[in-house]
């Protein structure tokens, strides 16, 4: 069974690093064509994707986020890690990873976790 | 890259069949077999239902379907049932290597 959980500040100030985390269990980031991603959600909006790392370390970024993002891995820890920096209000949002098993054809997020929301306040 | 082009709503009766479209461009929908649908519950995360254009995960109903022509993909759902009324997107590989979701479809069961 596959899990993943997203950690990190629930209240960002502007200016300010965003640095999210997300555990995951029952795969493995360094699967071939395993993948792992962020996407976003502001309160009643719609998805927004963010970033996508592989397990050969290649990296996606949002062509219109990509100065402001960061994803990293940690493979023994079974993490990854999201960086976003000079938050504003317009990036509240609920945040969520999701895990990419290209590795079995599927190119979408199969599982996704129960996301966090982070607020910026004005 | 802007998002693909969702209708705000679709609406439908119990056992009635509906569809939702998703539009993109020749650089992202109608370049790449890769689109996928998701449905979100209220306060609930995404559940992916169609990916890879029409292919459906382990444990999805048969009533969804999914398909495209052109710039334009589709989402079908046959049966209506009461427990399908969420929001649903798409979203599909780019030419910048990259992803863009649309921008929801809200479905109301009649």
């Amino acid at each position: 069974q596959i899990t993943l959980k997203e950690s990190g500040p629930t209240l960002v100030k502007p200016t300010q690093t965003l640095t999210l985390t997300c555990t995951f269990s029952g795969f493995s980031l360094s699967t071939t064509a395993v993948g792992v991603g962020w996407i976003r959600q502001p309160p009643g909006k719609a998805l927004e994707w963010l970033a996508l790392i592989y397990w050969n370390d290649d990296k996606r970024y949002s062509p219109s986020l990509k100065r402001r993002l960061t994803i990293t891995k940690d493979t023994s820890k079974n993490q990854v890690v999201l960086t976003m920096t000079n938050m504003d209000p317009v990036d509240t949002a609920t945040y969520y990873c999701a895990h990419r098993p290209e590795d079995r054809g599927i190119r979408g997020f199969d599982s996704w976790g129960q996301g966090t929301l982070v607020t910026v306040p004005s | 890259q802007s998002a693909l082009t969702q209708p705000a709503s679709v609406s439908g009766s119990p056992g009635q069949s509906i569809a939702i479209s998703c539009t993109g461009t020749s650089s992202d929908v109608g370049g790449y077999n890769y689109v996928s649908w998701y449905q979100q519950h209220p306060g609930k995360a995404p559940k992916l239902i169609i990916h890879d254009v029409s292919n459906r995960p382990s444990g999805v109903s048969n009533r969804f379907s999914g398909s495209k022509s052109g710039n334009t993909a589709s989402l079908t759902i046959s049966g209506l049932l009461a427990e399908d009324e969420a929001d649903y997107y798409c979203d599909s590989y780019t030419s910048s290597s990259t992803w863009v979701f649309g921008g929801g479809t809200k479905l109301t069961v009649l």
